[in-house]
């Protein structure tokens, strides 16, 4: 089944040690996103991928960042981990072809800052 | 700036029974579309049903529906005949139209829909 996967589902680090969170599709979908989603918040969008066209949310801390390599893979690098980038970090995926553009999201990973 | 409110931070319902969770929006563009997603304990956030701001007719899917009331800028979700497993996070997005070919969404803060047997 076409679907959109994220890996690890549950990553624990160390204060300040670099992380990197992976996504991919297969969906085949031209735009892909990252959201932050703390406890009992909704999902906050922190930038997004048009094909290969890279758009940071004004508010992103430079600590995140993003690339994507090709169609299929998106990842999200956090350079320096805090306390309070503890969160569930969603990847989702959208094709402008589609009727309703609606998002489709991965199952989340589950990030943990010790 | 487009803003979602969700009112119910938490509601309850009895297995079998319907329930409607609030949704209201404020936008100034005439086109938009609106989206409710379901997102269970495991977290993955699932698509359950749109309404676009010029469809006349309210959007269904299954034991979903929306009550879209244009004018009062409200988008209730209805869920008939509730199972255990609708348990879950409710949230509500809107598309801003603004943000051109990629879509932006927001989303609302959510409400926590516990099915009881």
């Amino acid at each position: 089944d076409a679907m959109v996967i994220q890996n690890p589902r549950y990553q624990v680090t160390q204060f300040g040690k670099p992380v990197t969170l992976s996504c991919s599709q297969t969906l085949n979908h031209n735009v892909m996103y990252w959201y932050q989603q703390k406890s009992s918040q909704a999902p906050k969008l922190l930038f997004h991928y048009y094909d290969k066209d890279f758009n940071n949310e004004a508010d992103t801390p430079d600590n995140f960042q993003s690339r994507r390599p090709n169609t299929s893979f998106c990842f999200l690098d956090i350079r320096s981990p805090g306390l309070g980038d503890a969160a569930m970090y969603l990847c989702a995926t959208s094709s402008l072809a589609d009727g309703y553009n609606e998002q489709f999201f991965g199952p989340g990973t589950r990030l943990t800052v010790l | 700036a487009q803003k979602i409110t969700q009112t119910q931070p938490g509601m309850f319902v009895q297995e079998k029974e319907a329930v409607t969770l609030d949704c209201t929006y404020d936008t100034s563009d005439q086109s938009y579309g609106l989206f409710w997603y379901k997102q269970p304990s495991s977290g993955e956030m699932i698509f359950l049903i749109y309404q676009g701001s010029y469809d006349e007719q309210n959007a269904t899917e299954g034991r979903y529906s929306l009550n879209f009331q244009k004018a009062r800028k409200s988008a209730n979700l209805v869920i008939s005949a509730s199972q255990l497993g609708d348990s879950a996070m409710y949230f509500c997005a809107m598309r801003d139209p603004s943000s051109g070919g990629y879509q932006k969404v927001t989303f609302g803060t959510g409400t926590k829909l516990q099915v009881i047997p």
